[in-house]
């Protein structure tokens, strides 16, 4: 079976700060990651995936994910926040053996102060 | 249409009423998928499609839930008899094909209240 899991619930970041939001993954086969942020009332917008080929992948607004097999991660990092980052970011996972359903973390929630 | 739509935006049920909310997939896109958000932030598939034929529904709860995508129609997600616990927001996704990695598009949700 498939899970992520996301280690921190809140963070608080200044705006112009950096930001890296964890993600640890279980999944017996090559995974598929995706990063997707929700905004308060909205539906999830894909930030960025990993399926195959280069484990640094760039997404929208500025942000990557590196995967690393090796520690089951894919964190994702933007260099420098802005104020509209402000949003509850979820990892997921997902794979064609699995029916392509999509297994999310517990989500967390990025708080970016002035 | 270039995104999913989802209808009702939101929808209030006294407990034991019926509940129904409806997906319109992006045009041409052959999958279509259900996912519960529950309040703590945690989704749960319920089921999926691959055009009308179901195509995975191992998380649909098997009493009360039900759905159906019929031809030139949105797809549907019905919850007969809600129950307090079914509050949630319900979203739908949906991909042109099922490949590798395919990318889920969301729909903005029906958030379903059951007073």
């Amino acid at each position: 079976a498939q899970s992520v899991t996301q280690p921190d619930i809140h963070i608080t970041v200044s705006e112009g700060a950096s930001l890296e939001l964890r993600c640890n993954y279980s999944y017996g086969a090559t995974p598929y990651l995706f990063w997707y942020v929700q905004s308060p009332g909205q539906g999830l917008q894909l930030l960025l995936k990993y399926f195959s080929g280069d484990t640094l992948v760039q997404g929208i607004k500025g942000f990557e994910a590196e995967f690393k097999r090796s520690q089951s991660s894919f964190n994702l990092r933007k260099p420098s926040v802005h104020w509209s980052d402000a949003a509850e970011y979820f990892c997921a996972v997902g794979a064609p053996a699995a029916g392509n359903k999509l297994t999310f973390g517990g989500g967390t929630r990025v708080l970016v102060k002035p | 249409g270039e995104e999913v739509a989802q209808t009702p935006k939101h929808l209030v049920r006294g407990e034991g009423q019926k509940a129904k909310l409806y997906c319109a997939p992006i045009k041409g896109h052959s999958y279509v998928f259900w996912y519960q958000q529950v309040l703590k932030n945690e989704f749960k598939f319920l089921i999926s499609f691959q055009n009308e034929n179901v195509f995975d529904e191992t998380g649909m709860p098997k009493e009360r839930f039900s759905a159906k995508c019929l031809p030139n129609s949105p797809c549907s997600l019905e919850i007969q008899a809600t129950k307090l616990e079914d509050s949630a927001v319900y979203f739908c996704a949906s991909t042109p094909s099922f490949g590798a990695g395919e990318t889920q598009y969301f729909g903005p949700g029906t958030r379903l209240l059951v007073l």
